[in-house]
């Protein structure tokens, strides 16, 4: 168990659709990523929030939201699910701004049908 | 733009014998460099990094090196055990830029006993 937790481990849910990912930092880490890996992908960074503000953006897309809680857990928002969507979402927490000491979580599996 | 690259999608390793896995990279603004370790269904954990001013790094069995002018890092593991079979992965991040990691792709190390 790394500390971070993300919830749920898997979702299936049809094109069009909404869905909400959690990740639960590790505790006392104020910095939480999303990254997604799509089929024999590296992992790409999405965005970063740090102490509950957005501090870095990558290639998220417009329909991806996040947003990150006064109690540090953070929720990554996907709407208008496309099949193109479907990937592992990965959480990771670190006590500080910077790339160094990131945890992650295990991962949830999103399959667009 | 795949700016980390593992060429190498597998490896396949006696066990007791050196595993190399390699790593190159584009942007030259990258100071600073990790390898992550992924079992199925866990999330990548870190292994060992580098920084750019360094040209080694050991931790135990495994080593880093990093050759700057050839934007090219491996890893190295002597010796390999069954128990390192996973997918490895290049990360590396600029840290007067973005707070982000960079990953490639991932190389499939198996260690045959």
């Amino acid at each position: 168990d790394s500390g971070v937790t993300q919830t749920p481990k898997h979702l299936i849910t049809a094109t069009g659709q909404r869905v909400t990912l959690r990740c639960s930092p590790r505790s006392g880490d104020l910095s939480v990523y999303w990254y997604q890996q799509s089929l024999d992908q590296g992992l790409q960074f999405l965005i970063q929030y740090y102490n509950g503000e957005e501090r870095a953006k990558g290639n998220i897309l417009e329909r991806f939201s996040a947003q990150q809680f006064p109690d540090l857990h953070s929720e990554l928002n996907l709407s208008s699910l496309e099949l193109g969507d479907s990937a592992l979402y990965f959480c990771a927490s670190s006590v500080a701004l910077t790339a160094y000491g990131y945890t992650f979580g295990s991962g949830t599996r999103l399959t667009v049908v | 733009d795949q700016q980390v690259k593992q060429n190498s999608p597998s490896l396949s390793v006696q066990e007791g014998r050196i595993s190399i896995l390699n790593c190159d990279y584009t942007n030259s603004m990258f100071d600073y460099f990790l390898w992550y370790k992924k079992y199925p269904a866990e999330g990548p954990t870190f292994l060992i990094s580098i920084s750019s001013i360094k040209d080694k790094n050991e931790d135990g069995r495994f080593t880093v090196f990093l050759n700057k002018s050839a934007k090219h890092l491996s890893l190295h593991i002597v010796p390999s055990q069954p128990g390192d079979s996973a997918v490895y992965f290049c990360a590396a991040s600029a840290q007067s830029g973005a707070n982000n990691l960079f990953f490639g792709t991932g190389t499939r190390l198996t260690v045959i006993p």
